[in-house]
């Protein structure tokens, strides 16, 4: 089993559509968590940490699930600007234990 | 700041060549990293430095070499290029303390090997 799994997708959604992304864990001892987003042929970049009480930034809500292993990321009212892959990040503690998914893909479309 | 800088952008290899990545943040940031990305595959690590004058082993560190030059620059050095090394590296810096945890990433380098 990966330590970190996402549905790769594709996610195609209208704009305006609110879209939900699900990311589960291994290891139950796991630190912190992160979504960062990838355009395509860029680098990755921080979209936003997830705190244990679930937040929110905008348009975007990430929530944690320890007992479940699981984070999750909704997106309200998309934007054509919100297709990109969307990574997600687990640190398992120490500076070689931060472990990325190998993404889920959204496509927006008119 | 120009954040995270890394030549070059792209270099295609034959099998057998060398050749050295370079990496420089302006951050001031104590760790770096560098990592592969492959299709379908999240990013794994290959080095990181998590101070000046240290180096460490990721997960994929066979067939590199890195070297941290001093807190800006950590450089990544493929010694004889095999087709597997074909991928997109990426270095990142990262501001982590108490408060923060977050990676910068530069660009990347697209590498074929051919």
């Amino acid at each position: 089993r990966k330590e970190v799994e996402q549905d790769p997708g594709p996610f195609n959604v209208p704009e305006g559509a609110t879209v939900a992304f699900n990311c589960t864990y291994s290891n139950s001892a796991s630190q912190s968590f992160f979504w960062y987003r990838q355009d395509c042929r860029k680098e990755p970049k921080l979209l936003m940490s997830v705190y244990s009480s679930g937040n929110e930034d905008g348009r975007f809500t990430a929530q944690l699930n320890r007992a479940s292993q699981y984070i999750s990321l909704l997106i309200r009212d998309s934007k054509l600007s919100d297709s990109a892959t969307y990574l997600c990040v687990v640190n398992m503690g120490g500076y070689n234990k931060l472990i990325f998914g190998a993404g889920t893909r959204l496509a927006v479309h008119p | 700041n120009a954040g995270v800088t890394q030549t070059p952008k792209f270099q295609v290899l034959k099998t057998g060549q060398s050749m050295t990545l370079q990496c420089a943040q302006d951050m001031n940031h104590n760790s770096m990293y560098w990592y592969r990305q492959d299709p379908g595959m999240g990013l794994r690590l290959i080095y990181y430095s998590a101070s000046e004058g240290t180096t460490d082993k990721g997960e994929v560190p066979n067939g590199y070499n890195v070297s941290r030059l001093n807190k800006r620059e950590f450089s990544l050095r493929l010694e004889s290029a095999a087709p597997s090394q074909t991928s997109v590296y990426f270095c990142a810096s990262r501001d982590y303390t108490d408060r923060t945890d977050t990676q910068y990433f530069g660009p990347g380098t697209r590498l074929t090997v051919l």
